[in-house]
């Protein structure tokens, strides 16, 4: 079966510190890895993921298939940043997506 | 303009009565998903769609029914709502292509409320 697990359900850090948003998983096989963002009034949206190995808004995250993570990380955080953060696993060919529950990111001025 | 829309965006209604939540995207995508979630926790998969006439059940059970009569359209119904179904319902779409996972797109989502 597959799980994500996000650890912290509210995260707040202050504004120009390191954020780093915690995500760990559980399969068995080769997983694809993504963030999803929500901002406060908008929709459910794609951040980063895995495979593509680029940086979203300074947002970078590294899959470690040894520890089974898959954290999200920016060394500067902005006040734009505060949103709902979801981690989300899709087992490889299966087109489906399990998420995580999610981390809601606060950044104080 | 391509969107994904979903409505209505808030309802309230009593116990035993059937609703249907509506979802429809103008983005050519063939796949479509709906999502339940509750105050504070993950978003489950509840049903899914591959295309026309194409139907699953997705990892959360679900007494809710889906159709795909028309590729654009994915409604969700409930024949008696109870207060247990109470929750968010997200419709998501995605492009059926070659590629091993597509990005999926996100409606606003409903908020169900049933007393």
């Amino acid at each position: 079966a597959q799980r994500v697990t996000q650890p912290e359900k509210l995260l707040s850090v202050f504004k120009g510190a390191p954020v780093e948003l915690k995500c760990n998983y559980s399969y068995s096989g080769s997983p694809e890895l993504f963030w999803y963002v929500q901002y406060s009034r908008q929709r459910l949206q794609l951040l980063l993921r895995h495979i593509s190995r680029e940086s979203i808004k300074g947002f970078t995250a590294d899959l470690n298939k040894g520890e089974t993570s898959f954290h999200l990380k920016k060394p500067f955080a902005q006040e734009e940043d505060s949103a709902m953060y979801y981690c989300a696993l899709s087992a490889l060919g299966a087109q489906k997506l399990v998420f995580g529950q999610g981390t809601r990111l606060t950044i104080n001025p | 303009e391509a969107d994904i829309y979903q409505t209505p965006r808030y309802l309230v209604i009593g116990t035993g009565k059937k609703i249907t939540l509506e979802c429809s995207q103008t983005m050519g995508h063939d796949k479509m998903y709906w999502y339940q979630q509750d105050p504070g926790m993950e978003l489950h998969l509840i049903h899914y769609s591959y295309g026309v006439n194409s139907t699953e059940k997705g990892d959360l059970s679900s007494e809710s029914t889906v159709s795909r009569i028309r590729t654009e359209h994915f409604p969700l119904t409930l024949e008696s709502a109870r207060p247990s179904h109470t929750s968010q319902y997200l419709c998501a779409s995605s492009e059926r292509t070659g590629k091993e996972y597509n990005e999926q797109f996100f409606g606003p989502g409903t908020r169900l409320t049933v007393l």
